[in-house]
Order: structure tokens, then sequence, then C-alpha cells
């Protein structure tokens, strides 16, 4: 059984630029969720997908934006970045809403 | 609006000793109560968990206590290990909210040798 994996490890972009990143569920799991992790902060929720539809999110703007396969792996969609957007960037997979999550390594994002 | 509030934001204990962290809540809709290990580099490992039908789970040298009156819970580390040193998070959700996890501030354990 293979954990939850994501892409790229690393990352760096100017503002105003677009990013995508990537996110493997845990093998047999359906429900996805993005959080943001600023440094030396507790990670933040951002959106959660539970079989390809979102099922609720936190406070972020719109320009953050998801999207989940049929396989159940998922994408978070930022536009416009700005500064404040550097951060790691963590994906947790659990089987079903009320169960628990496994988080990956995350994606760190930095924007210069 | 902070929901969960972390305290120590550090905390450096010797080898064998008991380390303790304690979190506050302030969502009575809460049920649902995680601890998070997390190390450099890596993304959070759910350490233990409880509900609040229950006061204390323990889980080999790790023990939640939880007190559903002052909205409270704490982790308490006994035997603590250099192997533990790492920034530990509380967290708490509500099914309500779709179990979506509200994270305290986290406490960085230095365990020395």
């Amino acid at each position: 059984e293979t954990g939850v994996t994501q892409s790229p490890t690393h990352l760096i972009k100017t503002r105003g630029q677009q990013v995508t990143l990537r996110c493997s569920s845990q093998s047999g799991h359906n429900t996805v969720s993005w959080y943001q992790q600023a440094l030396g902060q507790g990670p933040q929720f951002i959106f959660q997908y539970y079989r390809e539809e979102e099922n609720g999110r936190g406070n972020f703007p719109p320009r953050f934006s998801g999207l989940q396969f049929p396989n159940y792996s998922s994408e978070l969609n930022v536009n416009a970045l700005e500064l404040d957007d550097s951060a790691l960037y963590l994906c947790a997979s659990s089987n079903n809403i009320k169960e628990t999550q496994y988080f990956g390594p995350g994606t760190r994002l930095l924007v210069l | 609006q902070q929901q969960v509030k972390q305290s120590p934001q550090s905390l450096i204990v010797q080898k064998g000793g008991i380390s303790i962290i304690n979190c506050a809540y302030e969502n009575t809709a809460f049920d649902y109560f995680p601890w998070y290990q997390q190390f450099p580099g890596k993304g959070p490992a759910l350490l233990i968990a409880i509900r609040p039908d229950v006061s204390e789970k323990k889980e080999g040298r790790f023990t939640i206590s939880f007190n559903k009156s002052a909205k409270q819970f704490s982790l308490h580390i006994m035997d603590s290990q250099p192997g533990d040193s790492a920034t530990y998070f509380c967290a708490a959700s509500s099914a309500s909210s779709g179990d979506k996890l509200t994270f305290g501030t986290g406490t960085r354990l230095a365990v020395r040798p």
C-alpha cells in the first residue's frame, strides 16, 4: 500500500504566475484535502474534495482552485501568485470524509 | 480567529523526561482531536487521536488527556527520546464542518541526550 505522494517537491515561481501542484491519494482513499503551511505555522485548510466534488473550503480567495480526478488524485491550482503564497502545500487523503487524514510530504513553493 | 491555541511554542526536555504540550479550543462542535508529529522537510504524521467520549487515551509512550468541560487537551510523551525531537501540532475537527482540520501553531520539542 503506497502512501500519499505529491509533486513536485520544490517549485520556484515569480509573482503573477500560475502554478499547479499534484497529489496522489493513498490507495483506497476517496477524499483529498489541501492545506497551506507557512513557515513556523500550523497548516491552514484550503479545501477538500470527496468523490470529485468540492466538499468544504477554507478562507482562501478564488484564485486557489482544485480538481479531483476519477482515480481520486487531485490538483491544486493557484493563479496570480503573490509573495505571501510562499509556503509548504500539503495534501492529505482519507478513506471517506470522517476518517483519519494522512498527509503527503508536501510541495514547497517559493514565490519571488 | 484562532480556534485552537497551543502552548508552549518550544520545549526542551532531557532524555527520559516527560514532555507535556497543551491545547485549548473554542468551538464546542469539535469532536475529533488528533496530534501530529512533523519532522523538518516532511509532512505531518498522525501520532494519536481522541474523541470526547473518553478522557484519556494511551498508545505506547504517548498519552492524550482530554477535559471536555475546560475545552482543553494535552499530549504527554513519557520517557522522551532524542528521536522524539520534532514539531508537534494539535488539531481539531467536527463532522459538521466536513472534518477539516483546524491546527494549533505547533510546539518545537528538543530532547537532549
